[in-house]
């Protein structure tokens, strides 16, 4: 069964640093979307991203936060300036075209030193 | 207008019984409601999902009721096992292709 995966699965970084997050979608999705997780709180909505463009993104998505599809199958989140509240997991999802179904991958543990 | 309220924040049922955790919108312009289950240190799971032209949709022991008059769903988990432990998630979406927005989770228990 085709399944979203994320790499690193925990990626620890000192405050300042640049992260990238990496994800590889449902190979026929065409809708692809970042949300993050912070312990033991809700799933928070970041962004998300259709056609080459962001088709929509929350307030926490400011300008420290960049996504992008380098080619035909990744997707990746890069944190510019990480802070000490961007600790949290950071989920990527897909959906394929015309549906609501959004399948979510296993996650990147984000701590920020 | 966006939230989601989910209630309770965690529940304990004894194994055969039925789960049942409540969810409630404000937004009438969110037309789809999917449960997603999370076991500790892993992604949400899709569960089971509806639209707002049934009252109910049934797979295996999950069973989601809808009210659209009240704006509440809830997901009922009948014969409640030890293994379907895990924190469980309503959410709610006004399109194919926007954003879930989601409950604050439940902590279910299932005691053998």
């Amino acid at each position: 069964e085709p399944e979203v995966t994320q790499t690193p699965s925990h990626q620890v970084t000192q405050m300042g640093q640049e992260v990238i997050l990496r994800c590889v979608p449902i190979s026929n999705h065409l809708y692809f979307y970042w949300y993050r997780q912070i312990l033991g709180q809700k799933v928070e909505f970041l962004v998300s991203f259709y056609n080459n463009e962001i088709s929509e993104k929350s307030e926490i998505f400011d300008d420290q936060f960049s996504v992008e599809r380098p080619d035909g199958s990744n997707f990746t989140l890069k944190i510019r300036s990480t802070k000490l509240e961007d600790s949290a997991m950071y989920f990527c999802a897909s959906s394929g075209e015309n549906t609501y179904e959004q399948y979510f991958g296993p996650g990147t543990r984000l701590t920020v030193t | 207008q966006q939230q989601v309220k989910q209630s309770p924040q965690s529940l304990i049922v004894q194994k055969g019984g039925i789960s049942i955790i409540n969810c409630a919108y404000e937004n009438t312009a969110f037309d789809y409601f999917p449960w997603y289950q999370q076991f500790p240190g892993k992604g949400p799971a899709l569960l089971i999902a509806i639209r707002p032209d049934v009252s109910e949709k049934k797979e295996g022991r999950f069973t989601i009721s809808f009210n659209k008059s009240a704006k509440q769903f809830s997901l009922h988990i009948m014969d409640s096992q030890p293994g379907d432990s895990a924190t469980y998630f309503c959410a709610a979406s006004n399109n194919a292709g926007n954003m879930l927005t989601f409950g604050g989770g439940t902590r279910l228990m299932v005691k053998p």
